[in-house]
């Protein structure tokens, strides 16, 4: 089955600079690869997400890229807030299958 | 239109009780999955109901179980609780599932206790 792995698991940054995530899966089947954020006792929002035909998407301050040849993908946050502060989470997979989520990299955007 | 709610919000139970969680997806979408998360742990699959059957499956044992119905509500039952049970209990839905039409949206999760 579909294995994701995510690294770092922890992420300080100063507020203004950049935070890169990135996350390795496993199964070549696999088209679909969601980020999501998790706010302190909220529930997961998605916030970009990415398909296997497309090799980079972005989204005002964040972007996701994909490799699929080396099966991995990327979240990047640009100008980090202290909003931005959360832990985020990719996930991977294919039709029909259910999402695998890695285990989470929490972020902390320094004032 | 109204997101993923579920219900419970929080609940309380003792070792040995079973418990049942409900999940109303967002109106047309026929894939639910549900989630266990604790502290560390990130988010574990427990299983996916599309359009009334379970397609998908983790690796939980079989105190573990749910359903849905024909309006795509699903629930899920934990039997004979183990302390181990605590955690925040998560649906989601979506259109089609997987990696099918539409994102995934989640629910505010259950919080269970098991004393």
């Amino acid at each position: 089955g579909e294995n994701v792995e995510q690294h770092p698991s922890t992420l300080s940054v100063q507020e203004g600079d950049s935070a890169v995530i990135k996350c390795t899966y496993s199964d070549s089947a696999s088209n679909y690869f969601p980020w999501y954020k998790q706010e302190l006792g909220k529930r997961p929002q998605l916030i970009i997400d990415i398909r296997s035909n497309v090799g980079e998407k972005k989204d005002q301050r964040i972007a996701v890229t994909l490799n699929k040849t080396a099966k991995h993908f990327s979240l990047h946050i640009t100008e980090t807030q202290p909003e931005d502060s959360a832990v985020y989470f990719c996930a991977a997979s294919a039709l029909g299958q259910n999402f695998v989520f890695g285990p989470g990299t929490r972020l902390s955007v320094l004032p | 239109k109204a997101g993923v709610t579920q219900t419970p919000r929080y609940l309380i139970k003792t070792r040995g009780q079973q418990v049942t969680l409900s999940c109303s997806p967002i109106s047309g979408h026929r894939s639910v999955s549900w989630y266990q998360q604790t502290p560390g742990q990130g988010l574990q699959f427990l299983f996916e109901y599309f359009s009334e059957t379970q397609r998908n499956k983790g690796n939980f044992p079989g105190r573990f179980s749910g359903r849905q119905f024909s309006n795509s509500r699903s629930e899920m039952n934990v039997s004979t609780l183990e302390l181990g049970d605590s955690a925040l209990y998560l649906c989601a839905s979506s259109l089609e599932g997987g990696a099918g039409d539409g994102e995934q949206y989640f629910g505010p999760g259950t919080r269970l206790t098991v004393t």
